[in-house]
């Protein structure tokens, strides 16, 4: 099985900062990667498909990166909204699977 | 629009089946995938298995023994059971969309059932 190793596990900042969260494959995985944003109470929520490619009702200050066994989410310029936790997920093969999440707090 | 919703018991004794309904509107379950998954304080989000448009299933290997999943598209239902219960399948079970055949990942949810596993 692929495992996602997110991190930092948790990422306190202050509203208006730019972050970047990490999340490393343990085999390559071309760009089979894909990022969900989950507030509390709430269910997942697709930000970002295939490393880097937008999602229609996304805001714009989320973008991703990399290919192989390196990606990255960023963030631009946070927002109070954006305070949740963060998962990726593989698609390169059977079974999916998830990391294990960054959480963005508030500093 | 599209909307996915679970129901399920709540409460589930150990030994006993778990058994989920995910009904469905805005799109029809013979063009899409039907994803599985589950949120559990032990292992965080897990791909439990998915049925294809088509009616085929497929399943994590880690539940493949005790784990089935169907449908029932006159009623626009996909169905979850999975039998030998533990505590430690206590969390919340997740019906999703696969966005298109072929890109297994998930651009809809439901919002998800909380079952608890216990005595």
């Amino acid at each position: 099985d692929i495992v996602l190793t997110q991190s930092p596990a948790t990422l306190s900042v202050t509203p208006g900062e730019s972050v970047s969260l990490s999340c490393r494959a343990s085999q390559g995985i071309s760009t089979s990667i894909h990022w969900y944003q989950q507030k509390s109470n709430e269910s997942p929520r697709l930000l970002i498909k295939y490393a880097s490619q937008s999602i229609s009702g996304i805001p714009s200050r989320f973008s991703g990166s990399g290919s192989g066994t390196d990606f990255t989410l960023s963030i631009n310029r946070v927002e109070s909204e954006d305070f949740s936790v963060y998962y990726c997920q593989q698609s390169y093969s059977l079974p999916l699977t998830f990391g294990s999440g960054t959480k963005l707090e508030i500093k | 629009q599209v909307q996915l919703k679970e129901t399920g018991p709540g409460l589930v004794q150990p030994t006993q089946t778990l058994s989920i309904t995910c009904t469905v509107s805005g799109f029809s379950l013979t063009s899409y995938y039907m994803q599985w998954v589950r949120q559990t304080p032990g292992k965080g989000l897990e791909w439990m298995g998915f049925i294809r448009s088509g009616g085929s299933t497929e399943y994590n290997s880690e539940f493949k023994s005790r784990l089935s999943i169907s449908r029932d598209t006159s009623k626009n239902q996909v169905f979850l059971k999975m039998n030998s219960l533990k505590t430690e399948d206590t969390g919340v079970y997740y019906c999703a969309r696969e966005d298109r055949v072929g890109a297994p990942y998930f651009d809809y949810w439901g919002q998800g059932v909380m079952v608890t596993v216990s005595s």
